[in-house]
């Protein structure tokens, strides 16, 4: 079946470090895309890629890096610079082509705790 | 600017009785309007959308929404509440010439009572 796939689905990360999030999808869509969700807050975009090797800031990209180099997979970094990275994380991806707007579908998420 | 409000944090039903989540929103352009829905640690799910077709909009599991564009209003409804219905409800606003980001509602908790 196709669909995205976060790894891990929970994480630790002590001072200093930096952890990456993996996501990956087989569904061969264009664009992907990072939120990170706080309780209370929705979600709110991190970064996405509308094609391989191109990527955009969103909302909130400071202290988070991200990479495009294959269609199928768009791996985040959370960074040391990032003070309070402890949040549930979600990739998402979409079409780009095709009538109107293409919604988005996505992971299970990855949980990210501060040691 | 882009923006949703979803005007309920929380929503208690019991089981067998209607479903009534609202949500507006606010947009220069047209909008796209979606409902997600989101069970604990779990991903978000597609549950219907609105892209200026039928104003009307059903969707999965029973649901379906209206659009207003006159109340910039979006309510999702459902007849007959079931326990598994019980989860986080998104609403979500998007327009062609945003690029397909998403804007989102801060979500509303729906609890489904025995």
């Amino acid at each position: 079946d196709g669909g995205i796939t976060q790894s891990p689905k929970y994480l630790f990360r002590k001072e200093g470090q930096n952890v990456t999030l993996s996501c990956e999808q087989n569904l061969n869509h264009d664009a992907m895309y990072w939120y990170r969700q706080d309780p209370g807050q929705g979600l709110r975009l991190i970064y996405y890629s509308q094609i391989v090797n191109d990527f955009q800031k969103g909302d909130i990209a400071e202290g988070y890096s991200v990479s495009r180099e294959k269609k199928e997979s768009f791996p985040l970094t959370v960074t040391s610079a990032q003070k309070n990275p402890t949040a549930f994380y979600l990739c998402a991806s979409s079409h780009t082509r095709g009538a109107g707007i293409q919604p988005q579908h996505f992971g299970d998420g990855t949980r990210l705790s501060i040691l | 600017a882009q923006s949703v409000t979803q005007l309920d944090s929380h929503v208690s039903v019991s089981e067998g009785t209607p479903v009534l989540l609202r949500c507006n929103y606010s947009s220069s352009y047209s909008p796209s309007l979606f409902w997600y829905v989101q069970h604990p640690n779990k991903g978000l799910q597609l549950l219907l959308k609105y892209t200026s077709a039928a104003t009307l909009v059903k969707g999965i599991n029973g649901f379906e929404a209206e659009f207003k564009k006159s109340e910039t209003s979006f309510h999702l409804t459902k007849p007959s509440a079931h326990m598994s219905d019980a989860a986080e409800y998104f609403c979500v606003v998007t327009f062609m010439e945003y690029g397909n980001k998403l804007v989102f509602g801060a979500g509303t908790i729906l609890r489904v009572k025995s």
